[in-house]
């Protein structure tokens, strides 16, 4: 099974500054990543599939990178609404199947 | 628009058995696998299994083979998570979200990943 580790636990920064997430895999998941982002009583909502594609309505401050094992998520310059939780997540081939990472927390500083 | 629409919030006793719904709408529901994911309180997101409603192909995680059903019901739209006998430690928030990933029959991969739309949420409490 494909461990997904995230990268800081907690990342405290100001509105205006560069949030950069890193997403490792315990083996190569080639492109097929996502990110997500999840505010308090909402749902998840899909920000980056297959590694850097933006998903449909989602700013052009988000952005990812990487492929193999190593991902990033950055957020070119923080808005107050982007402080939130931040998740990875991995799908495999065979079997089928998805994993997620533990979270990044992105706090005001 | 498309829409996954879950079902209401439920207490239950340890023990007891449980189903939970997801009405998809605003697409075509047999084309697009649909996937659960756990959230219990104050943690991060799991994935719990996925399900192809156009014939029933069903994927567990391994932490949850076993534990739980997912099914689906194509005529009526609709994807479910259902238990056998609730624990305590089912206690959690439970969404579901289509997976639009596709199956390449030349190369045996599949392609596409993320969970682009999502349920608003089914909480389940489980308590004696």
């Amino acid at each position: 099974e494909i461990v997904l580790t995230q990268s800081p636990a907690t990342l405290s920064l100001s509105p205006g500054e560069r949030a950069t997430l890193s997403c490792r895999a315990s083996q190569s998941v080639s492109s097929y990543l996502a990110w997500y982002q999840q505010k308090p009583g909402q749902a998840p909502r899909l920000l980056i599939y297959d590694a850097s594609n933006r998903a449909t309505g989602i700013p052009a401050r988000f952005s990812g990178s990487g492929s193999g094992t190593d991902f990033t998520l950055t957020i070119s310059s923080l808005e107050p609404e982007d402080f939130a939780v931040y998740y990875c997540q991995q799908r495999s081939n065979w079997p089928l199947m998805y994993t997620f990472g533990q979270g990044t927390k992105l706090e005001i500083k | 628009e498309v829409q996954l629409v879950q079902s209401g919030a439920e207490v239950k006793k340890p023990g007891e058995s449980l189903k939970i719904s997801c009405k998809g709408s605003g697409y075509s529901f047999t084309s697009y696998w649909i996937g659960w994911v756990r959230q219990m309180p104050g943690k991060g997101l799991e994935w719990m299994g996925i399900i192809y409603p156009g014939d029933s192909d069903t994927r567990y995680s391994p932490s949850f083979q076993g534990q739980v059903t997912i099914s689906a019901d194509k005529s009526i739209s609709t994807a479910y998570l259902q238990w056998s006998s609730l624990k305590a430690s089912d206690t959690a928030m439970y969404y579901c979200a289509t997976a639009p990933i596709s199956y390449d029959i030349l190369t045996g991969y599949y392609k596409g990943s993320g969970f682009d739309y999502w349920g608003q949420g089914t909480l389940v409490t489980v308590s004696s």
